[in-house]
């Protein structure tokens, strides 16, 4: 079955520096979702990226799909507390009607 | 549209209690999907539903039963609660697979 390993789980950064979450899957990846979430509360949907090289922008936030290497990194520039919460990449894993796999997430702390 | 809703938001439950949560969605989703997450674990899935009338198991079934009478409501049933039980559980929908999955709030759950 595939596993998606996210790195690093947690993360506490200055507000204003900018801040990567890595995305590892041990199967291809034919499709990967990244949510966030805020503590307490659901996953909201961020990006959806489907193909090798995809980059997609939603505010400060992109996020980039290597085939390859199998794995999509999230990239926060010049971050915000808006940012604090916990970003989960889920992957298409291929098959019949398989759900998402998710990984188990990385928190991300803002501070002043 | 209210998109996915969870009744109850927060629950009690003594050992051995039963209970019912409920999930609704009013997006016309084929899919839909029952979660826990807990500390460390990340999600991971329990049941889910490709359509009205079917159910299949996910990674951690054992303790659960749903039902998807219809197409807009997945229930999730705990039969005989235990402590293990205890944790946040999360109802998402799809429109088809694989697809943006859309969340509700969750139901915080504790078993004493």
């Amino acid at each position: 079955s595939q596993e998606l390993e996210q790195s690093p789980q947690s993360l506490i950064v200055q507000e204003g520096k900018n801040l990567t979450i890595n995305c590892t899957s041990s199967k291809t990846l034919y499709g990967l979702y990244w949510y966030k979430q805020k503590y307490g509360e659901g996953l909201i949907f961020l990006m959806m990226l489907q193909k090798g090289g995809e980059e997609k922008s939603h505010e400060k936030i992109t996020a980039k799909l290597d085939e390859k290497k199998q794995q999509s990194s999230l990239h926060i520039t010049a971050s915000q507390p808006s940012h604090a919460g916990i970003y989960l990449c889920g992957a298409d894993a291929r098959g019949g009607n398989t759900p998402l796999v998710f990984g188990k997430g990385t928190r991300l702390s803002v501070i002043a | 549209n209210a998109g996915v809703t969870q009744t109850p938001k927060f629950r009690v439950l003594k050992t051995g209690q039963s209970m019912t949560l409920l999930c609704a969605q009013d997006m016309n989703h084929e899919y839909m999907y029952w979660y826990r997450q807990d500390p460390g674990m990340g999600l991971r899935l329990i049941h889910y539903s490709v359509g009205e009338g079917t159910t299949a198991k996910g990674e951690v079934p054992d303790g659960y039963n749903v039902s998807r009478l219809k197409k807009q409501n997945f229930l999730l049933g705990l039969e005989s609660a235990a402590p293990s039980q205890t944790s946040v559980y999360f109802c998402a929908s799809s429109y088809i697979r694989p697809d943006t999955q859309y969340f509700g709030p969750g139901t915080r759950l504790t078993v004493l």
